[in-house]
């Protein structure tokens, strides 16, 4: 299985700053038939889904606000939150569709300071 | 819109069967993967298994392989994740989600259905 870890566990952030969130994966996720990392990034707020944010390690879903951005290849990977707002406080998880058994990452707790 | 609408929330005592379903709409259902996901409470995202609704070829993660049966029938739409004996262990919430293919991210997801097995 490809075991994907998250740093932090959780996080605070001043509102306006940056927020950075790392997942390494324990094997490559870069298909080299495609040139692509099959890596996503998904949002939970409390008491609701998950929601996508990036695919393809960098691909922002349609409607994601643009201060989300994703990047890394291989096997390091980063989400990284602009300028952080107050609907932004939710949990973050990467998550590998390289291979099954899909995996996720533990989830990163993103708080306001 | 695409969507996929939950069944309500469960709750069951230990060793009792239990069905709960996924439909989707605004899409051509048998044409896409429906994938199920655990999260116990309080903690993350389990991906349980997959099932393409068009001829039903279902795959399972090795931890879930035995423990649950994933099922779809493209008529009514529906995708289904049963128990045949309950377990307290079983207690969690259960998303279902579309795939677009088998190397695919999860994108929509249902609202949930949160399964409470108790005695």
């Amino acid at each position: 299985d490809i075991v994907m870890t998250q740093s932090p566990d959780s996080l605070a952030v001043s509102l306006g700053e940056r927020a950075t969130i790392n997942c390494k994966s324990s094997q490559t996720v870069l298909y080299s038939s495609t040139n692509k990392n099959y890596l996503a990034w998904y949002q939970q707020k409390p008491g609701q889904p998950p929601k996508l944010l990036i695919y393809w390690a960098s691909t922002r879903e349609s409607g994601v606000p643009d201060r989300f951005s994703g990047s890394g290849s291989g096997t390091d990977f980063t989400l990284t939150i602009g300028s952080l707002q107050a609907e932004d406080v939710a949990v973050y998880y990467c998550h590998q569709y390289y291979d099954t058994p899909y995996t996720f990452g533990q989830g990163t707790k993103l708080e306001i300071k | 819109e695409v969507q996929l609408v939950q069944s309500g929330a469960e709750v069951k005592k230990p060793g009792e069967s239990l069905k709960i379903s996924c439909k989707g709409s605004g899409y051509t259902f048998s044409s896409y993967w429906i994938a199920w996901v655990r999260q116990m409470p309080g903690k993350g995202l389990e991906w349980m298994g997959i099932i393409f609704p068009g001829d039903s070829d279902t795959r399972y993660s090795p931890s879930f392989q035995g423990q649950v049966t994933i099922s779809a029938d493209k008529s009514v739409n529906s995708a289904y994740l049963q128990w045949s004996s309950l377990k307290a262990s079983d207690t969690a919430m259960y998303y279902c989600a579309i795939m677009r293919g088998v190397s695919n991210w999860f994108d929509p997801w249902g609202q949930g259905t949160l399964v409470t097995v108790s005695s």
